[in-house]
């Protein structure tokens, strides 16, 4: 049973561009969540996608946008790139219990 | 605001050694609380799920505890061993059923050979 995979592991990119990360939840799971993870801090709640629809939303901008597929799979994107985006992105997967369980992680350099 | 903070932020033992990391939470009205390892560039590992009716769980060397009317939780590790060197992060979840998580900072622990 694969778990929760991400793609892509690494992406360098400029200040302003825009980027997309990919996620699959393990299989059975029904709930996407992304998080944040600055360098020495723990993971800031993005957002959570349920029923390819954004359920919650964390204290960020509108540059975050997210999208989640029929087979429960969904994107992060985040437009006008700035440094402080520079972070580990990581994407979770539950079911109705609300253990989470996460992926590997996407590392986001912003130049 | 609901917070989480775990002390110390870095702890260093001798393998062999019993041990205990902390985790306090502002709010009782906590749903669960999910104890995970992290090692260095790497993803998240669930370790364990205390929901809000448990006191505790056990799993292998490991044993999570649950005060909600303290706001404390504690992740207890027997017999320490070097590959238990990691950042490990306790995260509560105060939304229900589909809840977010609210994350500590986590503790950097590294056991000595």
């Amino acid at each position: 049973d694969a778990g929760v995979t991400q793609s892509p592991t690494h992406l360098i990119k400029t200040r302003g561009q825009q980027v997309t990360l990919r996620c699959s939840p393990k299989s059975g799971h029904d709930t996407v969540s992304w998080y944040q993870q600055a360098l020495g801090q723990g993971p800031q709640f993005i957002f959570q996608y349920y029923e390819e629809e954004e359920r919650q939303r964390g204290n960020f901008p509108d540059r975050f946008s997210g999208h989640q597929f029929p087979n429960y799979s969904s994107e992060l994107n985040v437009n006008a790139l700035l440094l402080g985006d520079s972070a580990l992105y990581l994407c979770a997967s539950s079911l109705y219990n609300n253990e989470q369980f996460f992926g590997p992680g996407t590392r986001l350099t912003v130049l | 605001k609901q917070e989480v903070t775990q002390i110390p932020a870095a702890l260093s033992v001798p393998e062999g050694e019993n041990l205990v990391l902390n985790c306090s939470f502002t709010d009782s009205a906590i749903y669960n609380l999910q104890w995970f390892r992290q090692d260095p560039g790497k993803g998240l590992t669930s370790l364990l799920l205390i929901q809000s009716s448990q006191r505790e769980q056990t799993s292998g060397r490991l044993n999570a505890s649950l005060d909600k009317s303290s706001g404390r939780s504690t992740l207890y590790i027997a017999a320490s061993q070097p590959g238990d060197s990691a950042t490990y992060l306790c995260a509560a979840n105060y939304g229900g059923s589909q809840g977010n998580l609210i994350f500590g900072k986590g503790t950097k622990l590294s056991v000595k050979p």
